[in-house]
This record gives structure tokens, sequence and C-alpha cells, in this order.
């Protein structure tokens, strides 16, 4: 079975607004990371956040990350259309090792 | 700029043909990846390598196979296309502890076997 699970599976927002993603997960984790996915296109490494870590900011990306409740957050603030992709979080259980992918979460962002 | 480069971007075969996905990576990585990318399925692992000559089976190594004989190149074979095989196949490298920062994906395969 996956080790991340994403909610929501879909997600549809204006410009302008903020949208959060949430991704949970089973066992313990080394780090966990966020991927976005343009359509047809591969994966592009947003944010990395370590076990240790609670919360981690990269432009108008903000992460947290809850290990008591195996959970974590992506918020991306102030949207633009060209945030319209599919994101993914992924645990790194074996230090440095390979990863773990949940299911994604399609974002649209509305002009 | 640091680059994972999958040689073809679109590739159809025919049922039983052997078929190669060359992946290679410009970063001196020592990790390399194979996933398999379906609707409603997630990416899935295939096989990974953490150094020359030496591969881990992932998730799902089932009808396939791979070949890492230089450190910059990870090729997956598919000994007998099948049209279950019809997927987009995404190659991953990365640095191994401590200096490990996340994957650096290629553009993807999108591979049909009809």
């Amino acid at each position: 079975s996956q080790q991340g699970e994403e909610d929501p599976q879909a997600l549809s927002i204006q410009e302008g607004e903020n949208a959060t993603m949430n991704c949970s997960y089973k066992t313990s984790i080394n780090n966990l990371q966020w991927y976005r996915q343009n359509s047809g296109r591969g994966l592009v490494h947003l944010i990395l956040i370590r076990s240790n870590e609670r919360e981690k900011h990269s432009g108008r990306l903000r992460v947290t990350l809850d290990t008591s409740k195996k959970s974590s957050s992506l918020l991306i603030t102030a949207s633009r259309a060209a945030d319209t992709a599919s994101y993914f979080c992924a645990t790194d259980v074996t230090q440095g090792g390979k990863l773990i992918f949940g299911q994604g979460t399609e974002l649209s962002v509305k002009p | 700029d640091v680059k994972v480069t999958q040689s073809s971007r679109y590739l159809v075969k025919r049922t039983g043909e052997k078929v190669f996905l060359e992946c290679v990576q410009d970063m001196d990585h020592e990790n390399m990846f194979w996933y398999r990318q379906d609707p409603g399925l997630g990416l899935r692992l295939i096989y990974f390598s953490y150094d020359v000559k030496m591969k881990e089976k992932g998730d799902i190594p089932e009808g396939y196979s791979v070949s890492r004989e230089k450190k910059e190149r990870f090729s997956l074979i598919l000994e007998s296309a099948s049209t279950n095989q019809t997927s987009m196949y995404l190659c991953a490298s990365s640095l191994q502890s401590p200096g490990f920062n996340g994957y650096t994906f290629g553009s993807g395969t999108r591979l049909t076997v009809v």
C-alpha cells in the first residue's frame, strides 16, 4: 500500500487564493518531500523537510511537518495560473534511498 | 543546469519486442531509479541502483531488468514487451546521504505497446 496519501485528490481555486494540500503517511521517516508535475512531464523537486523540522519556507511555498500525526501540508500562497499541476508528497524511510510517493493532488488555478 | 535525460519522449513498440529505455545524468549522482506512473496507481518503483553494476528490485520488477555499467547511465529493459507495460516511465537520480536533497527527474518516456 502507498506510504503517502494526499488530500484532496483535486483542488480548484482562483488566481490569488491560497492552496493547501495535505499528506499523511504510515511509518517513521527521515524526511518528506514535495514535488510538482506539469501535465505529461517529469516531476520537479520543490522542497524537503527533515524529520526534526516543523516548518520550512521557499518563496511562496510553506511546508509543515507533524511527526506525531504523521502528516504534512503544503501551502502555496497567492497562487498563479502557472501553479496548475499535480503535487506529490514523497517519504524517505531509508535515509537517502528510495522514495515512496503518494497519489498526488491535482491543482487547478483559474485566471 | 543539472540534468537527467531520457532518450525518448514517446515510444511505440510491438508486443514481444525487447525495449530499451535509456537514462543519463550529468550530476555524478550515486543513486538512480526507474518508476512507472499510471493513472490511479501513482508512481511505482521498478528498480533502483546505488552504485555501478549494482541493482535492487523495487515494488514491481516483474517483466523488467536493468543495467548500470557506468555511473551516469541506467537502462531499463523490457525483455518482452506486453500491452500492460504501456505507461509513463520516469527516471530519477539523487545523491546518497548525507548529501541527499531529493530526486532529479527526467522528462519521462511515454511508452505504448501495441
